[in-house]
């Protein structure tokens, strides 16, 4: 266990719902990054953030997703209007002083 | 952008043999490759990390090679243990005021047979 919780753990919902996946970082890390990772893919970046301002997001993000950080503390990741392209694994990792990324268990989506 | 190669997608040893993984990356400002385990259904974890001042680290049966000319790095795990199976990526970081911008391969799934 890394100290990066992320709920919840499963999601399947239908093609058309809004979903929204939270992750809790470790406690003193302030920056805070979104991965998805597909089958037999390596992680794909989404969006970071360093505290609360969200300071860089991927052309894979697209206006479905949005990604907040109030407070600079938790995170939460929504996907409206939820397409069967869109079902993977959501990562999330924060880093604190260094350079290491610690991930969270991620939140699997199944979009049906 | 960054891109990551990671070659081979699938490796199997026999328990106690050596494997060997290799990545490429194309981006020269890239400084700083770690290395992640993930086990089926579970987070990637940093098994080992490198920086572009250091052309190789050794953690146990674990080893990182650099070779920045080349711009490849490689995994290699000594004396392997069925406990090892599990997919391996690369990835290729590079540094901007505080952002960490990381590029990761498309895994490598190890497979030690007793």
């Amino acid at each position: 266990d890394t100290g990066v919780s992320q709920d919840p753990r499963h999601k399947i919902t239908k093609r058309g719902q809004n979903v929204t996946f939270r992750c809790d970082p470790i406690s003193e890390h302030n920056r805070l990054y979104w991965y998805r990772q597909t089958l037999g893919q390596g992680p794909e970046f989404l969006t970071y953030f360093q505290n609360e301002a969200q300071l860089e997001k991927s052309r894979l993000l697209s206006d479905r997703f949005s990604a907040e950080r109030p407070k600079g503390s938790f995170s939460t990741l929504e996907i409206q209007r939820t397409e069967q392209g869109d079902s993977a694994m959501y990562l999330c990792a924060s880093i604190g002083l260094g350079e290491t990324q610690y991930f969270g268990p991620g939140t699997r989506l199944l979009v049906l | 952008g960054e891109n990551v190669e990671q070659h081979p997608s699938t490796l199997s040893v026999q328990e106690g043999d050596s494997a060997v993984i290799k990545c490429t990356y194309s981006d020269s400002a890239s400084n700083y490759f770690p290395w992640y385990k993930q086990e089926l259904g579970k987070r990637p974890q940093l098994i080992i990390d490198i920086r572009s001042n250091v052309g190789e680290k050794k953690d146990q049966r674990i080893a990182v090679t650099l070779n920045k000319t080349a711009k490849h790095f490689s995994l290699h795990i000594t004396e392997t243990q069925p406990e090892d199976s599990a997919v391996y990526f690369c990835a290729a970081s590079v540094s901007s005021g505080g952002y960490q911008k990381v590029t990761f391969g498309t895994g490598t799934k190890l497979q030690v047979i007793p």
